[in-house]
């Protein structure tokens, strides 16, 4: 079935350590997202790619970093720079450049700092 | 800017009653589009509808209809005889074309809706 996959749907970090959280989607879609939800403050964007090899910044960029090498693949990974990165993140794809096309989401990765 | 508003944080409703979900939405492009996502337990957002700046029409899809007003900036969601299953979070986003290539999907904080059965 076509759709986004995230993975892990938990994990754990260590104060000082990187993680990466994988995202992948079998949709053929161009644009890939990943936003970082926390309570009562809804989804808000930290990196968008709308190509292969190309992304953006969005809001609250800062302690990510992200890649897009394959079409298929967007993975971001959080920093020891992010100095609150306990929360919930989710990954979505949309088709082509078009703003008025849904997006698809990704289960989740909740990702606490221990 | 664009920016969503959903100034309901939680609503709790008994099973079979209606219930409205505002949203409030701000943008100073003319052509926009406006989305309602539920998100259940599990996590993850399920599209809802879309709609577009230039239909006005009200939509009813069974039980889920939706009111867009321009001239108050609403977009707003009823569920008519909820049910259990519509507890979830419930999400209203604007996207709008910044450039081509950069269009951006900007969401409200939500709505956390509980049915009492």
């Amino acid at each position: 079935d076509g759709g986004i996959t995230q993975s892990p749907k938990y994990l754990f970090r260590k104060e000082g350590q990187n993680v990466t959280l994988s995202c992948e989607q079998n949709l053929n879609h161009d644009a890939m997202y990943w936003y970082r939800q926390d309570p009562g403050q809804g989804l808000r964007l930290i990196y968008y790619s709308q190509i292969v090899n190309d992304f953006q910044k969005g809001d609250i960029a800062e302690g990510y970093s992200v890649s897009r090498e394959k079409k298929e693949s967007f993975p971001l990974t959080v920093t020891s720079a992010q100095k609150n990165p306990t929360a919930f993140y989710l990954c979505a794809s949309r088709t082509g450049r078009l703003a008025n096309t849904e997006a698809f989401f990704g289960q989740g990765t909740r990702l606490t700092v221990v | 800017a664009q920016k969503v508003t959903q100034a309901q944080t939680e609503i709790s409703v008994v099973e079979k009653e209606d219930v409205t979900l505002d949203c409030v939405y701000e943008t100073r492009d003319t052509t926009y589009y406006l989305f309602w996502y539920k998100q259940p337990p599990s996590g993850e957002l399920v599209f809802l509808i879309r709609r577009n700046s230039f239909d006005e029409q009200n939509e009813i899809s069974g039980r889920y209809s939706w009111n867009f007003q321009k001239s108050t900036s609403s977009f707003n969601f009823t569920i008519t005889a909820s049910q259990v299953v519509d507890s979830a979070v419930y999400f209203c986003a604007l996207s709008v074309a910044i450039n081509f290539g950069n269009e951006k999907l900007t969401f409200g904080t939500g709505t956390r809706l509980t049915i009492i059965p």
